[in-house]
């Protein structure tokens, strides 16, 4: 299994929601990571699991609220988003962090619309 | 500090054409290179990855790309463009440690039949 699989596909809230977001991994990578992608534009790093603990916070607002329960498992909390937060949320995985050549394998991501 | 720079956000090519898309980048060490694809309303697919093994590169899809250190550029070519390689296409760079994935701009590839 060499998938990444994101929940929801779609997802549109409040500003006032509370939600969160999935990601699943089962190729027993030990590095997941989460990105943020606006239309037009390159994904960018949000935040980096290694070894189920965070270990890259891109200075990202705090109504954003990473969680790794397991190894397989990455969920993304969201509070009090604004409508900016609007965006494709893109989760990967690699083998491991620390290994330059280890390409990141890709969710389909969720198109998140905050309103 | 790694970085990439990808020259032309759009590149349109005729059906059965050469696709040649162009990435430069910029390391103090030696780099790992990749080329992703995003489709619309999709996630990130690898291409291709450079890791020092050999200088060309192939890929899926019939892609390839050659690392060439005195140019700094890893450009990505494809002989003959087909209707589906129509997608986004993001080079991206990585230095050594746990230093993160850097992606250029992207390139939007057209095909015209």
């Amino acid at each position: 299994d060499t998938e990444v699989t994101q929940t929801p596909k779609h997802l549109v809230m409040g500003m006032t929601n509370k939600k969160s977001l999935k990601c699943e991994q089962h190729m027993g990578h030990r590095a997941m990571y989460w990105y943020k992608q606006k239309a037009k534009k390159p994904p960018e790093l949000m935040f980096v699991y290694s070894y189920e603990k965070l270990s890259i916070n891109e200075s990202v607002p705090s109504r954003f609220s990473p969680e790794c329960p397991n190894s397989s498992l990455l969920n993304l909390h969201l509070h009090a988003l604004q409508p900016e937060d609007s965006a494709l949320y893109l989760c990967a995985s690699s083998q491991r962090e620390g290994s330059s050549y280890n390409e990141q394998f890709f969710g389909p991501g969720t198109r998140l619309t905050v309103l | 500090a790694q970085s990439v720079t990808q020259l032309g956000s759009h590149v349109s090519v005729s059906e059965g054409a050469l696709v040649l898309l162009r990435c430069n980048y910029s390391s103090s060490v030696p780099p790992y290179l990749f080329w992703y694809v995003q489709y619309p309303n999709q996630g990130l697919q690898l291409l291709l990855k450079y890791t020092s093994a050999a200088t060309l590169v192939k890929g899926i899809n019939g892609f390839e790309a050659e690392f060439k250190k005195s140019e700094t550029s890893f450009h990505l070519t494809k002989p003959s463009a087909h209707m589906s390689d129509a997608a986004e296409y993001f080079c991206a760079v990585r230095g050594g440690g746990n230093t993160p994935l850097v992606f250029g701009k992207g390139t939007r590839l057209s095909v015209i039949a």
